[in-house]
């Protein structure tokens, strides 16, 4: 099972909806990133897990809010979100200390 | 900082052409070299990788070589097809931190029937 899992695939919300988004792999894999992808640019990391801690936060807004529960899942929280986070938000998965990431489909956000 | 620039799209090909898309990268340290290929409507798919200089990743028809002496990683396929079309990201990762892998721009392909 080489698959990396995103719910949903789309989600609109309000901006003052709160919504998760949701992610899941089995590959065993300790690291598990959080990525934001705007159209026509490169995905920008948003926060990376290791061995279920936190890692990385690059410097992103509280209204997003990342989770993991175990090592197979990975949440992102969202609450009081702007139209401009509006974009595709993609989970990957590694193991340690590569660069060799496996990534969802992703799940396309818009904020209304 | 570490850092890779990537060619500039959009390219446009006949299919059968001859792809090139040019790579290089900062040259601090010693970093393991990938390809990324993101197809419409897709997430990211790891094309290829090399991770010591003059390693040759390929697949899928796709090859790069890893050049130390011109910070290089080119992609290169010797006959594109119309199911190639999508964005290549050109990726060093520096090590160390699971956050040291750097995405280029990415350069859009698409190649014509």
């Amino acid at each position: 099972d080489t698959e990396v899992t995103q719910t949903p695939k789309h989600l609109v919300m309000g901006m003052t909806n709160k919504k998760s988004l949701k992610c899941e792999q089995h590959m065993g894999h300790r690291a598990m990133y959080w990525y934001k992808q705007k159209a026509k640019k490169p995905p920008e990391l948003m926060f990376v897990y290791s061995y279920e801690k936190l890692s990385i936060n690059e410097s992103v807004p509280s209204r997003f809010s990342p989770e993991c529960p175990n090592s197979s899942l990975l949440n992102l929280h969202l609450h009081a979100l702007q139209p401009e986070d509006s974009a595709l938000y993609l989970c990957a998965s590694s193991p340690l200390e590569t660069g060799e990431l496996f990534f969802g489909e992703g799940s396309r956000l818009t904020v209304l | 900082g570490d850092s890779v620039t990537q060619m500039e799209g959009p390219v446009t090909l006949s299919e059968e052409a001859f792809l090139t898309i040019n790579c290089t990268y900062t040259a601090t340290g010693y970093p393991s070299l990938f390809w990324y290929v993101q197809y419409p409507g897709e997430g990211l798919q790891l094309l290829l990788k090399a991770t010591k200089a003059d390693d040759k990743g390929s697949n899928k028809g796709f090859e790069a070589t890893y050049r130390k002496e011109t910070t290089s990683f080119h992609l290169e396929k010797g006959s594109v097809q119309v199911s190639d079309s999508a964005v290549y990201f050109c990726a060093p990762h520096y090590g160390g931190s699971q956050g040291n892998l750097i995405f280029g721009k990415g350069t859009k392909l698409s190649v014509k029937p």
